[in-house]
């Protein structure tokens, strides 16, 4: 069975705060992604990673930056936190190719307050 | 630009009533659009429902079908007959065939309640 870990699962912080998202997946799966979802606006793509140290620009990139550090571990990174990024945010991984199923973690809810 | 569109943000079905979720898309800068289903229940991650990469085939899991229509450009969710389980946020998806990078474009999901 497929596995993608997020943590934490909850997160507060303040405004101009450093925040640290992982994500690990134990599917070997070269494909990595970060979304966020927010009311109204669906998931959004923020960053995506096809491998250890590779790095591509989403849709809604800006505020964030993201390191892939191994094939299992990927990580966001919000280095000075405003309430516009509180939000729901998803991890997934996958194979690669459009055909391929996403595999999801079960979310991290940030609040900037 | 490309994008999928849910009209309904929630729907109420009474179990053993049939269900039908609307979707559909637009692929102007997508040669082959290829269509899935998606499923978040409480608490969880989103899994796969069900997918479609052909024009005209139906996709089928859980009870659950849907036919990629390309003339219409839709991909519509039905179930004949749905379970107090099915509760849960349904999210249409979008990629491109002709890519590899598996990148999706999501509806903004349709919440399914369903009563006992």
């Amino acid at each position: 069975e497929a596995a993608v870990t997020q943590s934490p699962r909850n997160k507060v912080t303040v405004t101009g705060g450093n925040v640290t998202l992982s994500c690990r997946q134990t599917n070997s799966h070269n494909y990595m992604y970060w979304y966020r979802q927010d009311t109204g606006h669906g998931l959004r793509l923020i960053h995506y990673s096809y491998g250890a140290g590779n790095l591509q620009i989403g849709d809604v990139p800006d505020g964030y930056k993201a390191t892939r550090t191994t094939q299992e571990d990927f990580f966001l990174l919000l280095e000075l936190a405003s309430p516009s990024q509180t939000s729901l945010y998803f991890c997934a991984s996958s194979p690669g190719s459009s055909q391929n199923t996403l595999y999801f973690g079960a979310g991290t809810r940030l609040s900037v307050l | 630009g490309d994008s999928v569109t849910q009209t309904e943000g929630q729907v109420t079905v009474s179990e053993s009533k049939s269900l039908i979720i609307n979707c559909t898309y637009s692929a102007t800068s997508i040669g082959y659009p290829n269509l899935f289903w998606y499923v978040r229940y409480p608490g969880e991650g989103l899994q796969l429902l069900l997918k479609v990469i052909t024009a005209g085939q139906k996709g089928s899991s859980r009870g659950f079908e849907a036919t990629y229509n390309k003339e219409a450009t839709s991909f519509h969710l039905q179930k004949a007959s749905v379970q107090e389980s099915d509760s849960a946020v349904y999210y249409c998806a979008l990629s491109d065939g002709s890519g590899n990078t598996g990148k999706l474009i999501f509806g903004l999901g349709t919440t399914l309640q369903v009563q006992p």
